[in-house]
């Protein structure tokens, strides 16, 4: 089955700086990959997806980079501000998100 | 849109009684939704894949006998949790797909605690 794995675990920027949160995946059939922003206590919000016919996609100060080849995913936020402080998942499902794996999340926090 | 809201938000329980948690799809038909369980500082993990009117698929190591959920509507899947033990607080929550889609939309979460 998929495996997803995620790094760095905790990540800290400072304000202002960009924050990179890399994802590698194990089955090539994935070809949906969305990333969730989870603030304690509190549901998995969907802030950016991609899909495999796509290399990179741009949503504001999020982006998210693929490269099947490789098998792996890649999320950027620049310009950090302390509201993005949160744990990020990213996860990989194959069609129609039958099989929706998450990665273990990156506590991201953003020091002012 | 897609709204997906789960009742109750937090519940506390003696030990050996069932827990009921529902889960709504507010503003879309969920024709799949996702159950999952989430221990503090970890990942989701899938519990259960329901599709309305058939029976849900277990993920391996997860029991269907003590987990039982319902999906009998297009906007409603339950889950209950029998004869509720220590271990089993955790925060549950459930997701919403929409048919021939592959976002799942999530819900806010039932925070179990079993005394």
């Amino acid at each position: 089955g998929e495996n997803v794995e995620q790094h760095p675990s905790t990540l800290s920027v400072q304000e202002g700086d960009s924050a990179v949160i890399k994802c590698t995946y194990s089955d090539s059939a994935s070809n949906y990959f969305p990333w969730y922003k989870q603030e304690l206590g509190k549901r998995p919000q969907l802030i950016i997806d991609i899909r495999s016919n796509v290399g990179e996609k741009k949503d504001q100060r999020i982006a998210v980079t693929l490269n099947k080849t490789a098998k792996h995913f890649s999320l950027h936020i620049t310009e950090t501000q302390p509201e993005d402080s949160a744990v990020y998942f990213c996860a990989a499902s194959d069609n129609y998100g039958q099989n929706f794996v998450f990665g273990p999340g990156t506590r991201l926090s953003v020091l002012p | 849109g897609a709204v997906v809201s789960q009742h109750p938000s937090r519940v506390i329980c003696k030990s050996g009684t069932s827990v009921k948690i529902e889960c709504r799809s507010l503003d879309f038909q969920a024709t799949t939704m996702f159950w999952y369980r989430q221990f503090p500082k970890q990942s989701l993990m899938l519990m259960a894949t329901s599709n309305e009117g058939s029976k849900a698929t277990y993920e391996q190591g997860v029991e269907k006998d003590k987990f039982l959920i319902n999906h009998a509507s297009l906007t409603l899947s339950t889950l209950t949790v029998t004869s509720a033990h220590p271990e089993d607080s955790s925060f549950y929550i459930c997701s919403g797909r929409i048919l021939s889609t592959d976002t799942q939309y999530f819900g806010p979460g039932t925070r179990l605690t079993v005394l």
